[in-house]
């Protein structure tokens, strides 16, 4: 079965610190693609990355960077030097190459404090 | 390039009464996701349209939820007869056709059901 898990529900750090968000995933496919996306308050979704898993090469974009490790099925998420501007809900994503269906997790709410 | 278009982005009902969610895919995209977020959870799948044809509707509850996407004109959620538990936020997502494993999303429209 497709299964996203964000196992931490609400992370609230110090500005400036950096923060790593979980994500496991379940999958029965040997292809397939992941993403994270951010929703800040103003409630869109804002598409952040997508990993194809043939492709284990780390990520760095600015202050953002993704480690995806597919022996423990994980693509997590860091954010370096944080600001509040990054406080937000992330949501990890999955789906196969068809990309006829997303699977989210239930999103890892982000608060950054001043 | 305008990005996916929702409206609207509120949207209050009494018990009983139609709601009619519009989507607006980005420019030269041919397919549309509907997903709904509950209070406290991820973005569940609903259903995937082409023009004038749905893909895949296994998210779709099978009662008083329709969806349609013509060949002119938005992408059209319809929930007949709505209750409080259809109150959630409901994300579109368009994706070119040969991308689209990557999915960018509206601003979703907030449904209240009174």
């Amino acid at each position: 079965a497709q299964k996203v898990t964000q196992a931490q529900t609400e992370i609230s750090v110090v500005e400036k610190e950096d923060v790593t968000l979980d994500c496991v995933y379940e999958t029965r496919d040997t292809t397939y693609y992941l993403f994270w996306y951010k929703q800040p308050p103003s409630g869109e979704l804002v598409f952040l990355i997508r990993r194809n898993s043939f492709d284990e090469q780390n990520e760095i974009s600015g202050r953002y960077s993704w480690n995806f490790q597919k022996s423990t099925s994980s693509f997590n998420f860091t954010i370096t030097a944080s600001q509040v501007v990054d406080s937000a809900v992330y949501f990890c994503a999955l789906s196969d190459l068809t990309g006829n269906q997303f699977y989210f997790g239930t999103g890892t709410s982000l608060t950054v404090i001043p | 390039n305008a990005g996916v278009m929702q409206n609207p982005r509120h949207l209050v009902r009494r018990r009983g009464q139609e709601a009619r969610l519009r989507c607006s895919p980005m420019k030269g995209h041919s397919h549309v996701y509907w997903y709904r977020q509950l209070p406290e959870e991820g973005l569940k799948f609903m259903v995937y349209l082409q023009k004038e044809n749905i893909i895949d509707e296994s998210g779709m509850p099978k009662e008083r939820f329709s969806a349609e996407f013509p060949k002119e004109g938005p992408s059209i959620l319809r929930i007949q007869q709505v209750v409080r538990g259809d109150s959630a936020a409901y994300f579109c997502a368009s994706s070119l056709w040969d991308l689209k494993e990557t999915q960018y999303f509206g601003p979703g429209t907030r449904l209240l059901v009174l």
